[in-house]
């Protein structure tokens, strides 16, 4: 059964970086046949995709627009597990992070992380 | 980015009844379709993949169709512990998107 297992704080300052960590048992970041995504859930938003990374012979990562600028998602094989930072945050980002594996079902997410950008 | 319309927005049924949810995609999306529920404070759970697919897990009173860009969701039973928020995804296009939601009430 695969599980996904979220860590980070829940509080970043206005202008500095959001890092989430998602630690997988289960499964592995290597997988060819998965993909890992970043989501976030807020009000004004809703359930909005960041974006995710996956090995096929070789790294690939893809990145919403709306935060292209400012998001890695990078993978870590000697632990296996994957991460993002999303950098320069406002309020805006203020949200519930979720971390998924995606194979086409987008299933298991993450326990969510509620990040609150606030000084 | 394709725009994923749900509707309707929220519902209330009794304990036993058919319930529909629909969802329309801005364009084609073949059967590129997940619907999830999601109770609060919850990660949403994945019910249905590739429009008609049930998840593994998942009781039989749920169910999918359709393909393109029109889509239905079902309860065939409704049952108290299917109160919850109930949202589509596609996933022929990146960025994957979702649907609005609907929350289903007794």
């Amino acid at each position: 059964q695969v599980q996904l297992q979220q860590s980070g704080p829940g509080l970043v300052k206005p202008s500095q970086t959001l890092s989430l960590t998602c630690a997988i048992s289960g499964d592995s970041v290597s997988s060819n046949s998965a993909a890992w995504n970043w989501i976030r859930q807020s009000p004004s938003r809703g359930l909005e995709w960041l974006g995710r990374t996956y090995y096929r012979s070789k790294w690939y990562h893809d990145y919403a627009v709306s935060v292209k600028s400012r998001i890695t998602i990078n993978p870590d094989t000697s632990k296996n597990q994957f991460s993002l930072h999303l950098n320069s945050v406002t309020p805006e980002d203020t949200a519930v992070y979720y971390c998924t594996r995606d194979q086409g079902g987008v299933d298991p997410w993450g326990q969510g992380t509620l990040v609150t950008v606030s000084s | 980015d394709i725009q994923m319309t749900q509707s309707p927005s929220s519902l209330s049924a009794s304990v036993g009844d058919r319930v529909t949810i629909t969802c329309q995609a801005s364009q084609d999306i073949s059967n590129y379709l997940n619907w999830f529920q999601q109770k609060p404070g919850k990660a949403p759970k994945l019910l249905i993949y590739g429009a008609s697919n049930l998840q593994t897990g998942v009781p039989s009173r749920f169910s999918g169709s359709g393909s393109g860009t029109y889509f239905t969701f079902a309860i065939s039973s409704l049952q108290p512990e299917d109160i919850a928020t109930y949202y589509c995804q596609q996933y022929r296009n990146l960025p994957l998107t979702f649907g609005g939601g609907t929350k289903v009430e007794i």
